[in-house]
Protein backbone atom coordinates (compact mmCIF):
# COMPACT_ATOMS: atom_id res chain seq x y z
CA UNK A 1 0.00 0.00 0.00
CA UNK A 2 1.41 3.61 -1.08
CA UNK A 3 1.75 5.57 1.65
CA UNK A 4 3.63 8.04 4.34
CA UNK A 5 4.23 6.75 8.02
CA UNK A 6 5.51 8.76 10.82
CA UNK A 7 6.33 7.68 13.80
CA UNK A 8 5.69 8.98 16.68
CA UNK A 9 2.25 9.76 16.54
CA UNK A 10 1.75 11.18 20.08
CA UNK A 11 4.50 13.01 21.82
CA UNK A 12 4.96 14.46 24.80
CA UNK A 13 8.39 15.96 25.96
CA UNK A 14 10.52 17.85 28.14
CA UNK A 15 11.91 21.69 26.54
CA UNK A 16 15.51 20.56 25.83
CA UNK A 17 15.40 16.76 25.40
CA UNK A 18 16.40 16.18 21.73
CA UNK A 19 14.24 14.29 19.63
CA UNK A 20 13.49 13.04 15.58
CA UNK A 21 10.00 12.33 14.16
CA UNK A 22 10.57 10.15 11.40
CA UNK A 23 9.01 10.34 8.10
CA UNK A 24 9.31 7.45 5.41
CA UNK A 25 7.46 6.66 2.52
CA UNK A 26 7.44 3.61 -0.32
CA UNK A 27 6.30 5.50 -3.36
CA UNK A 28 9.82 6.42 -4.34
CA UNK A 29 8.87 10.16 -4.68
CA UNK A 30 11.85 12.99 -5.24
CA UNK A 31 9.80 15.38 -3.15
CA UNK A 32 8.98 15.56 0.47
CA UNK A 33 8.22 18.09 3.38
CA UNK A 34 7.40 18.66 6.92
CA UNK A 35 4.36 21.33 8.11
CA UNK A 36 2.94 21.83 11.29
CA UNK A 37 -0.14 23.08 11.63
CA UNK A 38 -1.02 25.53 14.40
CA UNK A 39 -4.91 27.14 15.24
CA UNK A 40 -5.28 29.87 13.07
CA UNK A 41 -2.36 29.82 11.27
CA UNK A 42 -3.26 26.84 8.86
CA UNK A 43 -0.10 24.79 7.83
CA UNK A 44 3.25 25.84 7.41
CA UNK A 45 6.22 24.60 5.77
CA UNK A 46 9.07 23.73 7.61
CA UNK A 47 11.90 22.09 5.35
CA UNK A 48 11.73 21.12 2.63
CA UNK A 49 13.46 18.28 -0.08
CA UNK A 50 13.81 18.07 -3.68
CA UNK A 51 15.72 14.94 -3.90
CA UNK A 52 18.55 13.35 -1.93
CA UNK A 53 20.94 15.01 -0.07
CA UNK A 54 18.94 18.34 -1.08
CA UNK A 55 16.98 20.26 1.65
CA UNK A 56 15.83 24.04 1.71
CA UNK A 57 14.23 25.83 4.51
CA UNK A 58 10.42 26.65 4.12
CA UNK A 59 9.01 29.33 5.99
CA UNK A 60 9.31 28.29 9.48
CA UNK A 61 12.62 26.66 9.68
CA UNK A 62 14.08 28.04 12.82
CA UNK A 63 14.52 25.09 15.79
CA UNK A 64 14.64 22.56 13.56
CA UNK A 65 16.99 20.46 11.77
CA UNK A 66 16.26 17.73 8.63
CA UNK A 67 18.25 15.22 6.59
CA UNK A 68 17.83 13.56 3.45
CA UNK A 69 20.15 10.30 3.34
CA UNK A 70 17.48 8.02 1.54
CA UNK A 71 15.36 8.88 -1.14
CA UNK A 72 12.52 7.17 1.43
CA UNK A 73 12.98 8.58 4.86
CA UNK A 74 13.48 12.41 5.61
CA UNK A 75 13.42 12.81 9.59
CA UNK A 76 12.96 16.01 11.65
CA UNK A 77 14.71 16.84 14.62
CA UNK A 78 14.34 18.60 17.16
CA UNK A 79 17.87 19.76 18.92
CA UNK A 80 16.26 21.57 21.99
CA UNK A 81 12.51 21.48 21.78
CA UNK A 82 10.62 24.10 23.42
CA UNK A 83 7.29 24.64 24.31
CA UNK A 84 6.67 27.19 21.28
CA UNK A 85 7.01 23.78 19.14
CA UNK A 86 3.88 22.62 20.57
CA UNK A 87 2.06 21.96 17.73
CA UNK A 88 0.45 18.86 15.18
CA UNK A 89 3.18 17.96 12.58
CA UNK A 90 2.62 16.28 8.89
CA UNK A 91 5.24 15.01 6.45
CA UNK A 92 4.53 14.65 2.67
CA UNK A 93 5.87 13.38 -0.23
CA UNK A 94 4.83 13.68 -3.70
CA UNK A 95 6.11 12.63 -7.55
CA UNK A 96 8.36 15.65 -9.08
CA UNK A 97 6.17 17.07 -11.95
CA UNK A 98 2.33 15.97 -10.23
CA UNK A 99 0.60 18.10 -7.65
CA UNK A 100 -0.71 15.70 -5.83
CA UNK A 101 1.19 15.20 -1.84
CA UNK A 102 0.68 12.50 0.02
CA UNK A 103 0.50 13.63 3.56
CA UNK A 104 1.43 11.49 6.71
CA UNK A 105 -1.14 10.96 9.46
CA UNK A 106 0.25 13.71 11.49
CA UNK A 107 2.17 13.65 14.96
CA UNK A 108 0.96 15.30 17.59
CA UNK A 109 3.92 16.62 19.48
CA UNK A 110 3.47 18.70 23.00
CA UNK A 111 6.39 20.13 24.54
CA UNK A 112 5.94 20.95 28.40
CA UNK B 1 3.89 38.25 8.09
CA UNK B 2 1.23 36.46 6.45
CA UNK B 3 1.70 36.24 2.67
CA UNK B 4 -1.40 34.20 2.14
CA UNK B 5 -4.49 35.19 3.27
CA UNK B 6 -8.00 33.05 3.89
CA UNK B 7 -9.89 36.02 5.85
CA UNK B 8 -13.00 34.38 6.82
CA UNK B 9 -12.75 31.26 9.40
CA UNK B 10 -16.10 29.74 8.34
CA UNK B 11 -18.07 29.65 4.91
CA UNK B 12 -21.60 27.80 5.29
CA UNK B 13 -23.83 27.10 2.35
CA UNK B 14 -26.73 24.89 1.72
CA UNK B 15 -26.52 21.98 -0.51
CA UNK B 16 -27.05 22.44 -3.94
CA UNK B 17 -25.58 25.80 -3.83
CA UNK B 18 -22.10 27.45 -4.97
CA UNK B 19 -19.69 27.81 -1.93
CA UNK B 20 -17.11 30.45 -3.00
CA UNK B 21 -13.86 30.18 -0.81
CA UNK B 22 -11.33 33.12 -1.59
CA UNK B 23 -7.69 33.62 -0.64
CA UNK B 24 -5.29 37.08 -1.27
CA UNK B 25 -1.60 37.07 -1.34
CA UNK B 26 1.00 39.51 -0.91
CA UNK B 27 4.15 38.07 -2.28
CA UNK B 28 4.43 39.22 -6.31
CA UNK B 29 6.68 36.47 -6.52
CA UNK B 30 4.42 33.48 -6.08
CA UNK B 31 3.73 32.31 -9.51
CA UNK B 32 1.86 28.86 -8.96
CA UNK B 33 -1.29 28.53 -6.47
CA UNK B 34 -2.91 25.32 -5.20
CA UNK B 35 -5.76 24.01 -3.02
CA UNK B 36 -6.29 21.75 -0.55
CA UNK B 37 -8.97 20.28 1.17
CA UNK B 38 -8.77 18.71 4.72
CA UNK B 39 -10.82 16.49 6.71
CA UNK B 40 -10.36 16.13 11.00
CA UNK B 41 -7.77 13.86 11.34
CA UNK B 42 -6.68 13.39 8.41
CA UNK B 43 -3.66 14.59 6.02
CA UNK B 44 -4.59 17.77 3.80
CA UNK B 45 -5.50 16.35 -0.07
CA UNK B 46 -4.86 17.88 -3.32
CA UNK B 47 -8.20 19.86 -5.12
CA UNK B 48 -6.64 21.93 -8.28
CA UNK B 49 -4.00 24.30 -8.72
CA UNK B 50 -3.52 27.10 -11.60
CA UNK B 51 -0.34 28.82 -13.02
CA UNK B 52 -0.26 32.55 -12.86
CA UNK B 53 -0.50 32.59 -16.87
CA UNK B 54 -3.79 31.22 -16.76
CA UNK B 55 -7.01 33.11 -15.37
CA UNK B 56 -9.19 29.81 -14.32
CA UNK B 57 -8.87 26.36 -14.08
CA UNK B 58 -12.06 23.90 -14.31
CA UNK B 59 -12.45 20.30 -12.96
CA UNK B 60 -15.27 19.01 -12.38
CA UNK B 61 -17.48 20.56 -9.67
CA UNK B 62 -14.47 22.99 -8.69
CA UNK B 63 -13.00 25.81 -10.45
CA UNK B 64 -10.32 28.30 -9.14
CA UNK B 65 -10.00 32.12 -10.49
CA UNK B 66 -6.86 34.02 -10.31
CA UNK B 67 -6.22 37.93 -10.51
CA UNK B 68 -3.26 38.36 -11.03
CA UNK B 69 -3.43 42.43 -10.72
CA UNK B 70 -5.66 42.07 -7.41
CA UNK B 71 -3.04 39.38 -5.99
CA UNK B 72 -6.36 37.46 -5.46
CA UNK B 73 -7.92 33.83 -6.16
CA UNK B 74 -10.43 32.12 -5.37
CA UNK B 75 -12.29 28.48 -5.56
CA UNK B 76 -15.70 27.79 -6.32
CA UNK B 77 -17.40 24.43 -5.85
CA UNK B 78 -20.83 23.74 -7.37
CA UNK B 79 -23.27 22.65 -6.87
CA UNK B 80 -21.81 22.02 -2.84
CA UNK B 81 -22.60 18.61 -1.58
CA UNK B 82 -22.42 18.29 2.19
CA UNK B 83 -19.01 15.80 1.66
CA UNK B 84 -17.17 19.07 0.90
CA UNK B 85 -17.45 19.88 4.23
CA UNK B 86 -14.08 20.20 4.85
CA UNK B 87 -10.99 22.78 6.04
CA UNK B 88 -9.69 24.47 2.62
CA UNK B 89 -6.62 25.63 2.14
CA UNK B 90 -4.79 27.50 -0.68
CA UNK B 91 -1.30 27.55 -0.80
CA UNK B 92 1.14 29.76 -3.32
CA UNK B 93 4.86 29.22 -4.78
CA UNK B 94 7.27 31.24 -6.31
CA UNK B 95 7.99 28.57 -8.71
CA UNK B 96 6.25 27.84 -11.99
CA UNK B 97 4.50 24.92 -12.60
CA UNK B 98 4.78 21.27 -11.10
CA UNK B 99 8.76 22.00 -10.14
CA UNK B 100 7.98 23.62 -6.64
CA UNK B 101 9.51 23.23 -3.21
CA UNK B 102 8.78 25.98 -0.95
CA UNK B 103 5.09 26.30 -0.64
CA UNK B 104 3.22 29.00 1.75
CA UNK B 105 -0.66 28.37 3.05
CA UNK B 106 -3.28 29.87 3.96
CA UNK B 107 -4.85 29.84 7.44
CA UNK B 108 -8.01 27.79 5.64
CA UNK B 109 -11.65 28.21 6.04
CA UNK B 110 -13.95 25.50 7.59
CA UNK B 111 -16.65 25.38 4.96
CA UNK B 112 -19.78 23.82 5.85
CA UNK B 113 -22.70 22.26 3.32
CA UNK B 114 -26.12 21.88 5.08
CA UNK B 115 -28.57 19.43 3.63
Amino acid sequence: EAQVTQNPRYLITVTGKKLTVTCSQNMNHEYMSWYRQDPGLGLRQIYYSMNVEVTDKGDVPEGYKVSRKEKRNFPLILESPSPNQTSLYFCASRSQGLNEQFFGPGTRLTVL
Amino acid sequence: DQQVKQNSPSLSVQEGRISILNCDYTNSMFDYFLWYKKYPAEGPTFLISISSIKDKNEDGRFTVFLNKSAKHLSLHIVPSQPGDSAVYFCAASPAGGTSYGKLTFGQGTILTVHP
